[in-house]
């Protein structure tokens, strides 16, 4: 049974470009969250895609978007690329109906030069 | 606005110690609370939810409580090992919402 993966691992990418991350869920699951942890801070929650729409939002800006795809696989795209963005990005996923464990993938490390 | 507090952010003991982590909050309104380690450069390995009804949950040797009212939560590990060296981190969610609101963590480091 496959848990969360996500793609790429590490990323490196210079201040004003864009980048695109990767979460397919676990097996089962239909909700996808993504959250931005900086070093030494706990995760902070970006937002929540289900049934291919924007469920729930945190307190980031537009220059962060998202999708999801029918067979419920995420991406997170961050535009205008800042020396702040530079940080591991964690997606989770869960079931939707369920308020119950969200299970996390490895992470992305995106460092912004 | 609901904020997590963890304390101490970090802590040394040697192996074999029983050991407890603190996890406060403001906003008494959650609907569980989760317990999470991480492992350096890692992702999030879940190690107790407890429902907001609940006052406790045991896992091995981890056993977390929760005292809704007054807004704390700790897990304690007992005999500790090397192998449990890593950041834990509690996690709230609040009553009509998706997300989870993370403290910044409590670093362990067991010493052989």
């Amino acid at each position: 049974d496959a848990g969360v993966t996500q793609s790429p691992t590490h990323l490196i990418k210079t201040r004003g470009q864009q980048v695109t991350l990767r979460c397919s869920p676990k097996s089962g699951h239909d909700t996808v969250s993504w959250y931005q942890q900086a070093l030494g801070q706990g995760p902070q929650f970006i937002f929540q895609y289900y049934e291919e729409e924007e469920r729930q939002r945190g307190n980031f800006p537009d220059r962060f978007s998202g999708h999801q795809f029918p067979n419920y696989s995420s991406e997170l795209n961050v535009n205008a690329l800042l020396l702040g963005d530079s940080a591991l990005y964690l997606c989770a996923s869960s079931l939707g109906h369920s308020l119950d464990t969200q299970y996390f993938g490895p992470g992305t490390r995106l460092t912004v030069l | 606005k609901q904020e997590v507090t963890q304390i101490p952010a970090a802590l040394s003991v040697p192996e074999g110690e029983n050991l407890v982590l603190n996890c406060s909050f403001t906003d008494s309104a959650i609907y569980n609370l989760q317990w999470f380690r991480q492992d350096p450069g890692k992702g999030l390995t879940s190690l107790l939810l407890i429902q907001s009804s609940q006052r406790e949950q045991t896992s091995g040797r981890l056993n977390a409580s929760l005292d809704k009212s007054s807004g704390r939560s700790t897990l304690y590990i007992a005999a500790s090992q090397p192998g449990d060296s890593a950041t834990y981190l509690c996690a709230v969610r609040e009553d009509s919402s998706y997300k989870l609101i993370f403290g910044s963590g409590t670093r362990l480091l067991v010493r052989p």
